[in-house]
């Protein structure tokens, strides 16, 4: 069973395009939504997170809304770069035995062309 | 944050052999994770390993399979074992510090 559901899988966009990836959870435990971003030979890295009592954050050209409701949350990449493309999973956790345990989603894999 | 530094970043193994992955962190942790991430896939977690104590394994994952060691608070080391092409992977350490850190992983290929 997926917790997380992230589509797409591959996404294509041109340089100062944006890029969207949706996430949709099941299980309303979850209280902290973090997106990794993971570059070819790289492990996953820490883009941008939010908690479910914000609808929405920006960080720079990356923004998350979250629709704590509908259990949905994304990802916006303004004016998408080339140095954009790579592989970026949404995840969710919480709490679990005294330590915040994470689901990622299946990871979606962006190319931004010139 | 946290630097997590792991060996080997790569190996091609025969199957039916062994490879011990090590994952070594710059500061203490009381927890240590160990992901796989098979190729198009998600990550999943393996296993959680304590220092001091056995470690706690996820659905579909066993010991005897991935045995694990956490002899202190900086160091562990994830074994697989009897390996299978299926066992071809990209194998992560992770720790937890107000956020998910990752180590650069360790892509396994079996043949």
């Amino acid at each position: 069973q997926q917790q997380v559901k992230q589509s797409p899988q591959s996404l294509i966009v041109q340089k100062g395009g944006i890029s969207i990836i949706n996430c949709a959870y099941e299980n309303t435990a979850f209280d902290y939504f973090p997106w990794y971003q993971q570059f070819p030979g790289k492990g996953p890295a820490l883009l941008i997170a939010i908690r479910p009592d914000v609808s929405e954050k920006k960080e720079g050209r990356f923004t998350i809304s979250f629709n704590k409701s509908a259990k949905q949350f994304s990802l916006h990449i303004m004016d998408s770069q080339p140095g954009d493309s790579a592989t970026y999973f949404c995840a969710a956790s919480s709490n679990s035995g005294g330590y915040q345990k994470v689901t990622f989603g299946i990871g979606t894999k962006l190319q931004v062309i010139p | 944050s946290a630097v997590i530094s792991q060996k080997p970043s790569r190996d091609i193994c025969q199957r039916g052999t062994s490879l011990t992955i090590q994952c070594q962190v710059d500061s203490q942790v009381t927890m240590m994770f160990w992901y796989r991430q098979q190729p198009g896939q998600s990550l999943t977690l393996i296993a959680t390993a304590n220092q001091g104590s056995e470690a706690t394994y996820e659905s579909g994952f066993v010991i005897d399979k991935f045995p694990i060691s956490r002899p202190n608070l900086t160091f562990s080391t994830l074994t697989v074992s009897n390996m299978s092409p299926e066992d071809s992977s990209i194998y992560l350490c992770s720790v937890y510090r107000g956020k998910a850190f990752f180590g650069q992983g360790t892509r396994l290929t079996v043949v």
